[in-house]
């Protein structure tokens, strides 16, 4: 069973460029939060996803990002127009069912984004 | 003022000593988590609490849901436990709300 499956795990982008991030759930579940972690900054929400749906994007500046999680595929996190401020480490978690109910999380490896 | 503060934010110890993180929050919560990051890698769940006391291995992890405190504790410590250690709580959203880390550093 594999784990929560990133990629890509490290990243490039030119300001102004996009970046795609993605996430592949552990099998089974269908529950997947993004967070974010600045440099020398703690982990911050993002966005939480079912599929097809966007449960709570609170997290998610209001312009330039975007999240989705098809029926089929991974979920992405896409960033438009980067700037050096979305350097980070974008981490991915998924869980079987809604948190509230006490399920452990699994996070992925992490994608760092490294915008020049 | 955090809703979820830990305490040391940096920590040395010397192979073989006990070692212990704390975290205080001031949300109600339905779990607790404790979560191991390496440099430059990924994060790995250790414990995940709603009361008591868990133990694995050389790692034990408490909760006082009425004082609203968690401890992590190291037994024996080692060089490879090194790593920042974050505690996380999740409220009645389906969010985690994070620490800001512990750093340890264990030396031989």
């Amino acid at each position: 069973n594999a784990g929560v499956m990133q990629n890509p795990r490290h990243l490039v982008r030119r300001r102004g460029q996009e970046a795609r991030l993605r996430c592949s759930p552990m099998k089974g579940h269908s529950h997947v939060y993004w967070y974010r972690q600045l440099p020398e900054e703690g982990l911050k929400f993002m966005v939480y996803l079912q599929k097809e749906n966007i449960i709570d994007e609170s997290g998610m500046p209001k312009e330039r990002f975007s999240a989705e999680f098809p029926k089929e595929g991974p979920s992405i996190l896409r960033i438009q127009q980067v700037v050096r401020g979305d350097s980070a480490a974008y981490f991915c978690a998924s869980s079987p069912q809604v948190r509230g109910s006490g399920n452990t999380i699994y996070f992925g490896e992490g994608s760092w984004l490294t915008v020049v | 003022k955090n809703e979820v503060e830990q305490s040391p934010q940096n920590l040395t110890a010397q192979e073989g000593e006990f070692i212990t993180i704390n975290c205080s929050y001031s949300v109600g919560i339905s779990a607790l988590h404790w979560l191991q990051q390496h440099p430059g890698g990924g994060i790995v769940s250790l414990f995940m609490l709603s009361s008591g006391k868990k133990k694995h291995g050389r790692l034990i992890a408490t909760i006082n849901i009425q004082e609203k405190h968690s401890s992590l504790h190291i037994t024996a410590s080692h060089p490879r436990d090194s790593a920042v250690y974050i505690c996380a709580v999740e409220g009645n959203t389906d969010k985690l709300i994070f620490g800001t880390g512990t750093r340890l550093q264990v030396f031989p």
